[in-house]
């Protein structure tokens, strides 16, 4: 099925270790976004990318890298996890700036301890 | 800055009642408005996208309205059933660049049999 695929669904990691979430779509969408959700906090944008080759900050970058690695696939990487990174990751991308709205993976729900 | 407000925060509601669910945004330079389902632990489905020139959008038992100028969007839902059950969350595209979503807290929608 057409969509946005994120892996992992589940991942437990101790303070300080490494990861990186994948994303890939197959929509042929420009652009692509990681959100997180933390409960009282509603979703908040972590980074994007308008288009392949490019990212750009959101609301929430520190403690974040990202790399658009072909129009396909954005990959959202914590070097150094902290208890304060423990949530849930949505990946989502959208066709031309959002004007057909945007569309959401399953989520990966991420504890750090 | 946009912010997005969501009116009530929980909703509880029998069975075959038809409802309304409250969003309002703070500033009224957006490209669309798309409302979401998100149901316990799972990602976000897309239900209705609204873009800034239309009133309103419909899909089977729900319409969603759009008043760009006040800055306020509902959600109606028709003949509710247990199976509506779930978080309803409302969503700005905003005019900054790359397109992105400023989100609302959510409605959290309870029907009972």
């Amino acid at each position: 099925n057409a969509g946005v695929t994120q892996t992992p669904k589940f991942q437990v990691l101790k303070t300080g270790q490494s990861m990186t979430l994948q994303c890939a779509q197959d929509m042929n969408h420009n652009s692509m976004y990681w959100y997180r959700q933390d409960p009282g906090m509603g979703l908040r944008l972590i980074y994007y990318s308008a288009s392949e080759g490019t990212t750009d900050k959101g609301e929430v970058p520190n403690g974040y890298n990202v790399s658009r690695l072909n129009k396909r696939e954005f990959s959202l990487r914590l070097e150094s996890a902290a208890p304060s990174q423990t949530s849930v990751y949505f990946c989502a991308s959208s066709e031309d700036r959002g004007l057909r709205g945007y569309t959401f993976g399953s989520g990966t729900r991420l504890t750090v301890v | 800055k946009q912010e997005v407000t969501q009116i009530p925060a929980a909703l509880s509601v029998p069975e075959g009642e038809n409802l309304v669910l409250n969003c309002s945004f703070t500033d009224s330079a957006i490209y669309n408005l798309q409302w979401f389902r998100q149901d316990p632990g799972k990602g976000l489905t897309s239900l209705l996208l609204i873009q800034s020139s239309q009133r309103e959008q419909t899909s089977g038992r729900l319409n969603a309205s759009l008043d760009k100028s006040s800055g306020r969007s509902t959600l109606y839902i028709a003949a509710s059933q247990p199976g509506d059950s779930a978080t309803y969350l409302c969503a700005v595209s905003v005019l900054q660049g790359a397109q992105k979503l400023v989100f609302g807290q959510g409605t959290r929608l309870t029907i009972n049999p």
